[in-house]
């Protein structure tokens, strides 16, 4: 159980193209999904927590509108990198917390994002 | 804010030898500390967690202890294998907000 993927596993992109990442849970609803950024042997860096059916919460730092989020369903949210550059190449990482009252996370399989 | 602190960053151990990755947090009323350990290119996994009610709590090679007072807590790995190298994150939350560690870097020689 508490299974989440994530979809493509790895993408590569002109830069100035847009590029949708999507995270579900596969097992059960998650009433919460985070987005993390992960750079080359350093640790998670949270990006925004998304709520389903609500606007996401963006980290300092980190750009609403170039990182949209949607969290349109209770397994579902994309993150929409949008007119993507090199320096957005990275490793995205979505996780789920489930709707029961756990405060668990539950990680996806990461999604290798290379921007030419 | 809550402030991880792990160590080591790096540790290597013979194959079947122990391996201990310690933690401290700064915020008393975190109340959930989970360990994850990511694999090269993959998500992290959840491998052990333990709840502030709790001071140990074991499964099979792995267990993680909690001092609450001091404001830390350990993954102890037992009888290591080669399939237990990867990078190991420490965490402490409260609620949905999660604060993670800097990781440490296993190797296990064999």
């Amino acid at each position: 159980g508490a299974v989440v993927s994530q979809h493509p596993s790895r993408v590569i992109c002109k830069s100035g193209t847009s590029v949708k990442i999507e995270c579900r849970s596969l097992d059960f609803q998650a009433t919460t999904m985070f987005w993390y950024r992960q750079f080359p042997k350093q640790s998670l860096m949270l990006m925004a927590t998304s709520n389903e059916g609500s606007k996401a919460t963006y980290e300092q730092g980190v750009e609403k509108d170039k990182f949209l989020i949607n969290h349109a369903s209770l397994t579902l949210s994309t993150l929409t990198v949008t007119s993507a550059h090199p320096e957005d190449s990275s490793f995205y990482i979505c996780s789920a917390v489930g709707s029961g009252g756990t405060d668990t996370q539950y990680f996806g399989p990461g999604t290798r994002l290379t921007v030419l | 804010g809550e402030n991880v602190e792990q160590h080591p960053s790096t540790l290597s151990v013979q194959e079947g030898d122990s391996a201990v990755i310690k933690c401290t947090y700064s915020d008393s009323a975190s109340n959930y500390f989970p360990w994850y350990k990511q694999e090269l290119g993959k998500g992290p996994q959840l491998i052990i967690d333990i709840r502030s009610n709790v001071g140990e709590k074991k499964d099979q090679r792995i267990a993680v202890t909690l001092n609450k007072t001091a404001k830390h807590f350990s993954l102890h790995i037992t009888e290591t294998q080669p399939e237990d190298s990867a990078v190991y994150f420490c965490a402490a939350s409260r609620g949905n907000q999660f604060y993670f560690g800097t990781g440490t870097s296993l190797t296990v020689i064999p």
